[in-house]
């Protein structure tokens, strides 16, 4: 069974850039996440979707991050302007009960 | 809002023998599950270890089990012989769920590192 797939795994840029990430869940995996890890610290959730519905933005810093997830399949996630605070790496999970199975993460460095 | 503790930021044991990390958490959830997770320098997220909050039975997973004390909100592991490869950062982590998963709520971590 191929696994949670995301990319590119690193990207560097000038602060004030925009940057997207993307991510391939489990086959057949109805739920999707995206975390924020910063250096030293354990993953925050950002934004959770059901299919292709939104289940918890909460924590997504809406006025410079968005998401979506086009036919309860792959996702993307964008930041438009990045700051430097959000250098960090994404990493995407997705679940079909309540076990949460993560990609490689995205290593973002914002200079 | 849940909480977890790890209050073990780093960690080191010889080879072949058995290291115990630590965790707690906070919730008023009844229902819920929790997770040892384990990221190697590859910053790939590998599920170690889940436990169901009403299993009273403590999960194992070949040298991995864990002491689940439920009343204490305590959630240990214990890796047994210990190898090279299980050098990581290791993260507990805690989902209340009523049925679809929610997002999960970690600790800081510990770093483990095997010395041989």
């Amino acid at each position: 069974e191929a696994g949670v797939a995301q990319s590119p795994r690193y990207k560097i840029i000038e602060k004030r850039q925009s940057v997207a990430f993307w991510c391939n869940p489990i086959s057949g995996h109805a739920t999707l996440y995206w975390y924020q890890q910063i250096l030293g610290q354990g993953p925050k959730l950002l934004i959770q979707f059901q299919n292709n519905g939104v289940v918890d933005d909460s924590q997504l810093p809406k006025d410079r991050f968005s998401a979506e997830r086009l036919k309860g399949v792959d996702s993307t996630l964008k930041i438009q302007p990045a700051k430097l605070e959000d250098s960090a790496v994404y990493l995407c999970a997705s679940s079909l009960y309540d076990t949460q199975y993560f990609g490689p993460g995205t290593r973002l460095t914002v200079l | 809002a849940q909480t977890v503790t790890q209050s073990q930021p780093e960690m080191s044991v010889q080879e072949a023998e058995t290291v115990t990390l630590s965790c707690t958490y906070d919730t008023s959830e009844s229902n819920y599950y929790l997770f040892w997770y384990k990221q190697p320098p590859s910053r790939q997220m590998i599920l170690v270890i889940r436990q169901e909050a009403y299993k009273q039975q403590n999960a194992t997973e070949n040298r991995f089990s864990v002491n689940f004390q439920k009343a204490a909100k305590s959630f240990s592991l214990k890796i047994s012989d210990s190898q090279l490869g299980d050098t990581a950062m290791y993260f507990c982590a805690f989902t209340a769920s009523g049925g679809g998963a929610d997002g999960l709520t970690f600790g800081k971590g510990t770093h483990l590192i095997i010395q041989p």
